[in-house]
């Protein structure tokens, strides 16, 4: 069975600078790699995926990720936020049947 | 489209209600799921259609039914709930499993009294 650990429940960071979201994952099997993001009150949207190929992954709205096999990790960065990132982020694995989601990491962005 | 529509948007009901909710697709999309999620906790699969049939169902209590008319359409028949089922309901959809693209949608706020 594959899981998830996102290492921090919340992250703040101020507006233009980086940040990077952890995540490590554990499964016996070959994986894919997702990362959503949810605002308050809504569904979950894609910003970018593993799938296979290159390790590193550039998503939507700037973010981009980074496929590390041996360290287990698919950690989440962007170089500068902005406070309409401020959202709760979950890392996904899947063994391709089904989709796990991490805890979910809160990014607050503050001005 | 890239849209995966869910209807309604909030349903309230009581504990002897039956109500529906519903899930679209117009993608091509023969995956389809349920997920629930409570407040402050990520999304659990509940269920998993694949080309129209039930291909996971997560040890959901019964009072939880999905159907899967069409491989557009999804519902999700409830029915004696109970308050903890309180949640945010998700669809979502994929073209054949988790190694392609999903798309969820916006969710449905049950509140259960």
């Amino acid at each position: 069975a594959q899981s998830v650990t996102q290492l921090d429940s919340q992250v703040p960071v101020f507006e233009e600078a980086p940040v990077e979201l952890r995540c490590n994952y554990s499964s016996s099997v070959s994986v894919y790699l997702f990362w959503y993001v949810q605002y308050p009150n809504q569904g979950l949207q894609l910003l970018l995926k593993y799938l296979s190929g290159s390790t590193l992954v550039k998503g939507i709205n700037g973010f981009e990720a980074e496929f590390n096999k041996s360290q287990t990790s698919f950690h989440l960065r962007k170089p500068s936020v902005h406070i309409s990132d401020t959202a709760e982020y979950f890392c996904a694995v899947s063994n391709g049947n089904k989709l796990v989601f991490g805890a979910g990491t809160i990014l607050r962005v503050k001005s | 489209d890239t849209e995966v529509t869910q209807t309604p948007k909030h349903l309230v009901m009581g504990m002897t209600n039956k109500k529906s909710l519903k899930c679209e697709q117009h993608m091509g999309h023969r995956a389809m799921y349920w997920y629930k999620q409570k407040a402050k906790k990520p999304p659990e699969l509940m269920f998993v259609y694949s080309y129209e049939k039930l291909s996971i169902n997560e040890s959901v209590p019964s009072r939880f039914s999905p159907e899967c008319p069409n491989s557009s359409l999804l519902n999700l028949h409830l029915h004696a709930l109970q308050p903890e089922d309180s949640a945010l309901y998700l669809c979502a959809s994929s073209q054949k499993g988790w190694d392609t693209e999903a798309f969820f949608g916006q969710g449905t706020r049950l509140t259960v009294v």
